[in-house]
């Protein structure tokens, strides 16, 4: 099956620092998405980004499916940006999410 | 409800005990899916529905693993024989239609003793 690969696993950030979040994957895409899973498990939508640049707030989101990335940008980090970010794909022809394993941030005040 | 609610939050087991988890998706999402959370297997796809077409359950670990989707609309995911193994979250997503933006539920933490 397809493959995500998120980089990096581990990020900590201070506080008012920018930041870039890297998602490859292995095959074509149908669509993309990136979450923010909360301390409570809770996995919130951030982008819904197939192609091209979307932004919202402080957080945008770049998708270049012909070479197989995407990129979330984090400005000005908060405390409140703490926690995992996911990427995940859904390959042509399927209608399910793989996902990677995910980026662990943490922004130190 | 405005968003993906599922029951219970929490769920402790005995092995080799049934459990039955709940989703109720978004109101007019046509398509619903399950994913399990586990700290070896990060987040993996179990099973998904669209209307009334057969399920997609190529991702159940086994067949001690069964999901239903009645009326359309609320999802169970039954667990038979529950193994230690078996302990993780399980999550619940649904969509407008298929392939669309997937929105998820808060989860079942699932603990087999």
């Amino acid at each position: 099956g397809i493959q995500v690969e998120q980089s990096p696993p581990d990020l900590i950030l201070q506080e008012g620092a920018n930041s870039t979040l890297r998602c490859n994957f292995s095959d074509s895409v149908n669509n993309l998405q990136w979450f923010h899973q909360n301390p409570w498990g809770q996995l919130i939508n951030l982008f819904y980004i197939p192609s091209g640049t979307k932004q919202n707030g402080r957080l945008s989101a770049t998708t270049v499916a012909t070479e197989r990335y995407s990129l979330l940008y984090i400005s000005s980090s908060q405390t409140t940006d703490s926690g995992v970010y996911f990427c995940a794909v859904r390959p042509w022809g399927n209608n399910r999410l793989a996902f990677g394993k995910g980026n662990q941030v943490v922004v130190i005040p | 409800g405005a968003g993906v609610s599922q029951s219970p939050s929490n769920k402790v087991t005995e092995k080799g005990k049934d459990v039955e988890l709940r989703c109720d998706p978004i109101s007019g999402h046509t398509a619903l899916y399950w994913y399990r959370q586990s700290l070896g297997q990060g987040l993996e796809f179990l099973i998904y529905f669209q209307g009334n077409s057969a399920p997609d359950k190529s991702g159940l670990p086994s067949d001690r693993f069964s999901a239903e989707r009645t009326g359309g609309s609320v999802s169970t995911l039954t667990i038979q024989r529950t193994q230690q193994e078996d302990s993780a979250v399980y999550l619940c997503a649904s969509s407008l239609i298929a392939g669309d933006e997937q929105f998820f539920g808060p989860g079942t933490r699932l603990t087999v003793l």
